[in-house]
């Protein structure tokens, strides 16, 4: 598809459980970005890619959260350890570059039992 | 206080209405800014960028206002198609994107 891709849908685990969430951009665009968003609230940034580099990860909550990109394409955002509070969509973003408008996948949407 | 700010709303309007909503931003040295529109459960969808000399598509103008740091968006003549919440993004640097909370419109037939 033209899109960001992002599977699965939705995932359901245990608290105490690893998830690991992956993100395909669309292809060519350098950027990827990584963001968390709770029920009424907007996007918040977690972490930002420059093809494989990992640019930015300062919106990481915590060190149960880690992500890659190690082919500058598709992007994992893994998360250890789940609790509660990790119950969110979390949605990819892809852009050509710096700058340009973010395009979003369709989201995860995570919930922790 | 939030770098980016927006009224969460609902704002209740009738088809055919005007509507304008506002987004305040405290990052002076932002430099490029947005509006995306979110359906219920879905995705983010770029709306419009918002340029410094205001801009236009179809039914929806944006304009930035530097000096008081906010910018807006008008949509005239709603759809009900329109109902959804409108996020303001503010670009505070080469990648860092800053989302309000969003605005949500509902227009009522």
């Amino acid at each position: 598809g033209a899109g960001v891709s992002q599977s699965p849908r939705y995932k359901v685990a245990k608290r105490g459980q690893d998830v690991a969430l992956r993100c395909d951009p669309i292809s060519g665009h350098v950027s990827l970005f990584w963001y968390q968003q709770a029920l009424g609230q907007g996007p918040e940034f977690l972490t930002y890619f420059q093809n494989e580099a990992q640019l930015d990860k300062s919106g990481l909550p915590s060190d149960r959260f880690f992500a890659e990109r190690p082919e500058g394409s598709v992007s994992t955002l893994k998360i250890q350890r789940t609790q509660q509070e990790d119950s969110a969509v979390y949605l990819c973003a892809s852009s050509l570059g710096g700058g340009q408008p973010q395009h979003f996948g369709d989201g995860t949407r995570l919930s922790i039992l | 206080r939030k770098e980016v700010e927006q009224d969460p709303g609902p704002f209740n309007v009738p088809e055919g209405a005007t509507v304008a909503f506002n987004c305040t931003y405290s990052n002076s040295a932002s430099q490029s800014f947005f509006w995306y529109r979110q359906d219920c459960r879905k995705e983010p969808k770029l709306l419009m960028s918002v340029y410094s000399s205001g801009n236009e598509d179809g039914r929806f103008t944006a304009q930035l206002n530097r000096a008081s740091q906010y910018i807006s968006l008008l949509i005239r003549d709603s759809k009900l198609s329109d109902s959804a919440t409108y996020l303001c993004v503010v670009r505070t640097g080469t990648y860092k994107y800053i989302f309000g909370t969003g605005t949500r419109l509902k227009v009522l037939a």
